[in-house]
C-alpha cells in the first residue's frame, strides 16, 4: 500500500500571512511528486511536477521544495490572498505508473 | 482543443443496475486515469492506462471495469451498481507514463446510487 500523508488537514489564515503545509510520500521507487490545486466545484489543476531531490518550483506567491530521500515536500505561500482559498492536493508518482493523490490539505483565507 | 471530457455529469442508479462513465481527450495523451472523490479520503486511484490496449488496478478497483481501445477514450464501467459507489468520478490524462507531466482532469461525473 502506497501512503501519501498530507498535514495539516485543514488550515484557516489571515489574509498577508504566509503558510506552508506539508506531503510525505515513500521515498523508495520514486518518479515525480505533483501539487494539484482544487477549488470547490472545479476540477484539479497542476501547479507543480518535480522529479529531482532538492528540486525547488515556484510560481508566483506559491513555491515547493522537494526531499525524495527522506520522502516528503513542502508547499508554501507568501503573502496569503483569498483567493488562495482551495484544496491542496499533492500525488506520489511511482516508477510503475500509478499517482497517488494525498488527502489534501484544505486552506481558507480570511480577507 | 476540448481537453479531457467527461460524461454524463450527474447519474443516478438503483441499486444493482449497470452503467458506463465516458471519458475522452483530445490532447493524444497516452495516460489515462480514473479516481473516485469522497469526503475526507481525497482522490482514490480506480484504474489507469499507459497506452490503448493496456490498462492496470490502482487502489479501489473492485466492482469497476474498463478498457482502452482507442488513444482517445477510457470508459469505466460500474458492473452492478451499489451504494458504496456514490461518489464524485474524475477522469484525467497525461502525455505518457514516462513524461513528467502534469495531469489533466475532466469536470467530473457525480454519481448516486440509491
Amino acid at each position: 500500500i502506497l501512503n501519501v500523508e498530507q498535514s495539516p488537514q485543514s488550515l484557516h489564515v489571515q489574509e498577508g500571512d504566509s503558510t506552508n503545509f506539508t506531503c510525505s510520500f515513500p521515498s523508495s521507487n520514486f518518479y515525480a511528486l505533483h501539487w494539484y490545486r482544487w477549488e470547490t466545484a472545479k476540477s484539479p489543476e497542476a501547479l507543480f511536477v518535480m522529479t529531482l531531490n532538492g528540486d525547488e518550483k515556484k510560481k508566483g506567491r506559491i513555491s515547493a521544495t522537494l526531499n525524495t530521500k527522506e520522502g516528503y515536500s513542502y508547499l508554501y505561500i507568501k503573502g496569503s490572498q483569498p483567493e488562495d482559498s482551495a484544496t491542496y492536493l499533492c500525488a506520489f508518482h511511482n516508477q510503475g505508473g500509478k499517482l497517488i493523490f494525498g488527502q489534501g490539505t484544505e486552506l481558507s483565507v480570511k480577507p | 482543443n476540448a481537453g479531457v471530457t467527461q460524461t454524463p455529469k450527474f447519474q443516478v442508479l438503483k441499486t444493482g443496475q449497470s452503467m458506463t462513465l465516458q471519458c475522452a481527450q483530445d490532447m493524444n495523451h497516452e495516460y489515462m486515469s480514473w479516481y473516485r472523490q469522497d469526503p475526507g479520503m481525497g482522490l482514490r486511484l480506480i484504474h489507469y492506462s499507459v497506452g490503448a490496449g493496456i490498462t492496470d488496478q490502482g487502489e479501489v478497483p473492485n466492482g469497476y471495469n474498463v478498457s482502452r481501445s482507442t488513444t482517445e477514450d477510457f470508459p469505466l464501467r460500474l458492473l452492478s451498481a451499489a451504494p458504496s459507489q456514490t461518489s464524485v468520478y474524475f477522469c484525467a490524462s497525461s502525455y505518457s507514463l514516462n513524461s513528467h507531466n502534469e495531469q489533466f482532469f475532466g469536470p467530473g461525473t457525480r454519481l448516486t446510487v440509491l
